[in-house]
């Protein structure tokens, strides 16, 4: 069974500072994808970043960028030049390719302005 | 990347009634998920629905509380039957659409419930 562990309930950042949530995984297979999305207060869940089990570079989209250590099972979300608009909670999730994707209780992150 | 709508974006259910949520994407998709995200926690995946055939089931869930149909490729409703204070969460909608080894799922904006 896969599973995913936020132990950050809550992190504050300061306004264009960098920041880095944490995120742990378990899993058997040797094929997985890990993903970072974000759910401000309206709802909606936004897909951020992505990393394939068999990537060798890092992901990067813009501001993120996923620190992926597979020897440790982590895939911590580094998040530059923080804006008041990345306030919103922050879910790390993992994949197997069995269509089921397993979510993490999620890190609300605060900007400080 | 696949576009979502669902609807209602929000509702407001006496306990002992029903609510049909309906989900559209822009582009043809084989399988389609139902999520619930009850206040404060996670996402929970409710049941996989396949275009013609029944939904697939998580642990936990059953077809008699959340009865889903899936008529076309686009297209899904989820249904959440007698409803309880309990059933008050978000419910989301979702699609893969990734390629290769790549699984993004992509995310409807939502169906925010509230039962009283």
């Amino acid at each position: 069974a896969q599973k995913i562990t936020q132990t950050q309930p809550g992190m504050f950042v300061q306004e264009k500072e960098a920041v880095t949530l944490d995120c742990t995984y378990d899993t058997s297979d040797q094929s997985y994808g890990l993903f970072w999305y974000k759910q401000p207060s309206s709802g909606e869940m936004i897909f951020l970043i992505y990393q394939g089990s068999y990537d060798e570079q890092n992901a990067t989209e813009g501001r993120y960028s996923l620190n992926f250590q597979k020897a440790r099972k982590s895939a911590n979300l580094v998040i530059s030049a923080s804006q008041l608009g990345d306030s919103a909670m922050y879910f790390c999730a993992i994949n197997t390719g069995g269509f089921k994707t397993i979510f993490g209780a999620g890190t609300r992150l605060f900007v400080k302005a | 990347s696949a576009v979502i709508s669902q609807k209602p974006s929000r509702d407001i259910c006496q306990r002992g009634t029903s609510l049909t949520i309906q989900c559209q994407v822009d582009s043809q998709v084989t399988m389609m998920f139902w999520y619930r995200q009850q206040p404060g926690q996670s996402l929970t995946l409710i049941a996989t629905a396949n275009q013609g055939s029944e939904a697939t089931y998580e642990s936990g869930f059953v077809i008699d509380k959340f009865p889903i149909s899936r008529p076309n490729l686009t297209f899904s409703t989820l249904t959440v039957s007698n409803m309880s204070p309990e059933d008050s969460s978000i419910y989301l909608c979702s699609v893969d659409h990734g390629t290769g080894y790549s699984y993004e799922q992509y995310f409807g904006p939502g169906t925010r419930l509230t039962v009283t």
